[in-house]
């Protein structure tokens, strides 16, 4: 069974800095989609990031990145320039034709 | 909004009592799925349903059934209740076409409380 894995339960960056959060996952699969929820305090699942495995170019949207390394199963999210409305849980999620994880989740505070 | 709708917003009931969870997914949308979030944890996938049929399964409990009718809304049943049933369970729907590489996109979810 796949599984993805948060390593990073709380991480917290001052405002205007960088942060990364890690994400590994396990699968035999070579067809597969990850991607990255932002859940705030109004525990809405907001979609962040998406990366298409078979996609050897990192997504890209505004300040948010992935560090993509499929041979090393890694999946992280750089959040440039953080801004107060990006504190909430984040949650790097994994998919493919018959399943979606989801990791614990790694909880973000952007201190002003 | 990402215009997928849950109802109710909140729900508390009884251990063994049985209830149902309303969602319907973004016009155009064919593709339902169903997620528990217990407290301060991570989404559990349940179960997905694709135009009326169930496509992929999580860890659904045998107590918990789904269906998605004709009008593309789906329901989520939760019977024999237990206190561990207690989480917000999320409903969240994608695209037109199945397949894992369309974003989901999620309901406000409904906040289920067993006493």
């Amino acid at each position: 069974a796949q599984t993805v894995t948060q390593s990073q339960p709380e991480m917290s960056v001052q405002e205007a800095e960088t942060v990364t959060l890690s994400c590994t996952y396990d699968t035999s699969e070579n067809n597969y989609y990850l991607f990255w929820y932002k859940q705030p305090p109004s525990r809405q699942m907001i979609l962040v990031i998406r990366q298409e495995a078979y996609k050897q170019q990192n997504a890209t949207e505004n300040r948010f990145s992935v560090n993509f390394q499929k041979a090393a199963k890694s999946f992280s999210l750089k959040i440039s320039d953080s801004q107060l409305g990006d504190t909430a849980m984040y949650f790097c999620a994994f998919r493919d034709n018959n399943d979606m994880r989801f990791g614990a989740g790694t909880r973000l505070t952007v201190k002003p | 909004d990402s215009g997928v709708t849950q109802t109710p917003k909140h729900l508390i009931t009884a251990t063994g009592q049985r209830v149902t969870l309303r969602c319907s997914p973004r016009s155009g949308d064919l593709s339902v799925y169903w997620y528990q979030q217990s407290l301060d944890q991570g989404l559990q996938f349940l179960i997905q349903y694709y135009n009326g049929e169930e496509r992929a399964k999580g860890n659904i409990l045998e107590r918990f059934s789904a269906q998605q009718f004709p009008d593309l809304h789906s329901e989520l049943n939760l019977s024999s209740l237990e206190l561990g049933d207690s989480a917000l369970y999320f409903c969240a729907s994608s695209a037109p076409r199945d397949g894992p590489s369309y974003e989901q996109y999620f309901g406000p979810g409904t906040r289920l409380t067993v006493t």
